[in-house]
This record gives structure tokens, sequence and C-alpha cells, in this order.
């Protein structure tokens, strides 16, 4: 068991750049959750997903899309990246919305 | 809507000290409570978590109880180790997450 793996690990990118940030689980989970983490912020919420076909916006969602066609999969993009967007990104899936969220390693983006 | 409150740290122990970290929460329903803890570079790992009022969480000499009288979870050990500094997150979900800033533990030899 892989649990929850991120791609890449570090990125930077030009303002105006746009990317993709990859996050896979294999523990067959439905919920699936974007964070970012800023210091001293703890983790906001980005975008969720209830199951594949199903996303929605968590508190943080501007400069953000998602999609989740897979069970497995659930990509962030970033539009066209801001400096504001420089942080930390995790990913997290858990059984059920109520449940214990295993986290990926995360993804640290610098945009300049 | 939902929100956590966590001690503001960071905090600094000598080994063997006790350890308590506030948490207190606002939320609609009934949510689950969870510690996660955070070493540097890595994601966040589940510590514990307790599902219903009155419910105790523990892990590796941590506890906290689910107080819904007092809308708190806090964390506490007895007699903590150097190798448990880290950054420590409380975060309830019910629905979607809402996680605490997080505290910082440095425990020094």
């Amino acid at each position: 068991n892989a649990g929850v793996t991120q791609t890449p690990k570090f990125q930077v990118l030009k303002t105006g750049q746009s990317m993709t940030l990859q996050c896979a689980q294999d523990m067959n989970h439905e919920y699936m959750s974007w964070y970012r983490q800023d210091p001293g912020m703890g983790l906001r919420l980005i975008h969720y997903s209830v199951g594949a076909g199903i996303t929605d916006q968590g508190e943080v969602p501007n400069g953000y899309n998602v999609s989740r066609s897979t069970t497995e999969d659930f990509p962030l993009r970033l539009l066209s990246a801001a400096p504001s967007q420089t942080s930390v990104y995790f990913c997290a899936s858990s059984y059920g919305p109520r449940d214990e969220q295993y986290f990926g390693p995360g993804t640290r983006l610098t945009v300049t | 809507g939902d929100s956590v409150t966590q001690m503001e740290g960071p905090v600094t122990l000598s080994e063997e000290a006790f350890l308590t970290i506030n948490c207190t929460y606002t939320a609609t329903g009934y949510p689950s409570l969870f510690w996660y803890v955070q070493y540097p570079g890595e994601g966040l790992q589940l510590l514990l978590k307790a599902t219903k009022a009155d419910d105790k969480g523990s892990n590796k000499g941590f506890e906290a109880t689910y107080r819904k009288e007092t809308t708190s979870f806090h964390l506490e050990k007895g007699s903590v180790q150097v190798s448990d500094s880290a950054v420590y997150f409380c975060a309830l979900r019910g629905g979607k997450s809402t996680f605490g800033d997080g505290t910082t533990l440095t425990v020094k030899p």
C-alpha cells in the first residue's frame, strides 16, 4: 500500500504559469481533499470530493480547479499562478466524512 | 461555521515533563475530533481520535477526551520525550474539515 502519493515534491513557477499537482490514493477512499498550509495558519481546505464525479469548494477555492474522474486520482490545477499561492499543498483521503484523513507528503510550491 | 481554537505556541518543555495542549471547538451537530502530528518536512499523521461525547482517544502515551459540555478536546501526555518534538494540530470533521493553527512542541533533554 503506497497510501496517498503526491507529485511533484517541489515546484517553482513564474507568475501567470499554470500547472497541475497530482494526488493518488490506493485505499479505495471515497473522500479526498486538497489543503494549503501557510505559516501560523494551520491547514485551509481548497476543494474536496465525496466520490468520483463529485467535487465542491472549500474555504479558499479561488485560483484552483479540481476534477475527480476516478476514485484513485484527484488532481489540483493552478490556472494562473500568483505569488499568493506560494505554499505547501497537501492532499488527503478518508473512508467517510467523519473519519480520519490520510495525508500525502506534500508539494512545496513557490511562485515568483 | 465550524472553528477550532488551539493553544498558542510554541511550547518548550524538558524531557519527562507533563504536556497539555488546549483545544476548543465550535461546530453544528456532532463532529469527530482528531489530533494530528506533523514532523518536519512530512505530512500530517493521525495521533488519536474520538467520535462521540465522553470518548477518550489514546496513542503512544497521548490522551484526549471529547468533552461536549465544554466543547474541548485537550491533548495530554504524562511524560514527554525529545522524540515528541513536532507540530500538533487539533481538527474536527462533521462533513468538511476544520483545523486549528497548530502548536509547535519542543522537548529539550
